[in-house]
């Protein structure tokens, strides 16, 4: 089975970085993603990491460390509009490409 | 615009009602998904789709019914639902359903069972 963890909720300031910090436990290890669910909203594609270390896109930034089951999205220049749900998704070790996703971290950013 | 389209976005149903949700994608996917969000609960993975045909069945009650006519349309047919069946139900596709795809969601049917 799979299992994976992320806080429940944070609160950030607009303008400051936040890191929203992701543990997981699986059989087996095929990618990481992250993905942005505003309310009432599609969850929308951020990140994939498949290799230890650091993937930047623009304000956003995600973490891989395989051998600690570990990963973190780091959100930079916070907007009021980065007040979402931010969800962590494993795929699938047998090679498909079906998702496990934890419960996601709901971020609120104050002005 | 996902380019994953859900219809209808709300929808009420009392027990015995029979209901449909559909989903159209307009990627040129061959891979498409039915997802459960519920409150507090992780998205949950129901069925999957390939090519038309089915790959996966998450140990689904059978009062729900997914049907994939083709690989650009995705239905999935309520029966007999509970009060604890009201959720999010969420539509994704990706290109070809094996690693290496980014997995692609639609916005969405509420449905509220009464």
């Amino acid at each position: 089975g799979q299992n994976i963890d992320q806080p429940t909720e944070m609160t950030a300031t607009e303008g400051a970085i936040v890191q929203i910090n992701c543990t997981y436990q699986t059989s087996g290890f095929n990618g990481l993603f992250w993905y942005q669910q505003h309310a009432g909203e599609a969850p929308t594609f951020l990140s994939y990491n498949v290799l230890d270390g650091l993937e930047e896109k623009g304000r956003f930034s995600s973490f891989l460390s395989r051998s600690k089951g570990y990963s973190y999205l780091l959100l930079k220049e916070l907007q009021m509009k980065d007040s979402a749900s931010y969800l962590c998704a494993v795929r699938d070790p047998r090679g498909y490409s079906t998702l496990t996703f934890g419960k996601g971290t709901m971020l609120l950013v104050s002005p | 615009e996902t380019g994953v389209t859900q219809t209808p976005r709300h929808l009420v149903m009392g027990m015995t009602n029979k209901k449909s949700l559909k989903c159209e994608q307009h990627l040129g996917h061959n891979a498409m998904y039915w997802y459960k969000q519920s409150a507090k609960k992780p998205l949950e993975l129901m069925f999957v789709y390939n090519f038309k045909e089915q790959t996966e069945n998450n140990s689904v009650p059978s009062r729900f019914s997914p049907e994939c006519p083709n690989s650009s349309h995705l239905f999935l047919h309520l029966h007999t639902l509970q009060p604890e069946d009201s959720a999010l139900y969420l539509c994704a596709s990706s290109p070809t359903g094996t690693g290496g795809d980014t997995i692609y969601f639609g916005e969405g049917s509420w449905l509220t069972v009464v």
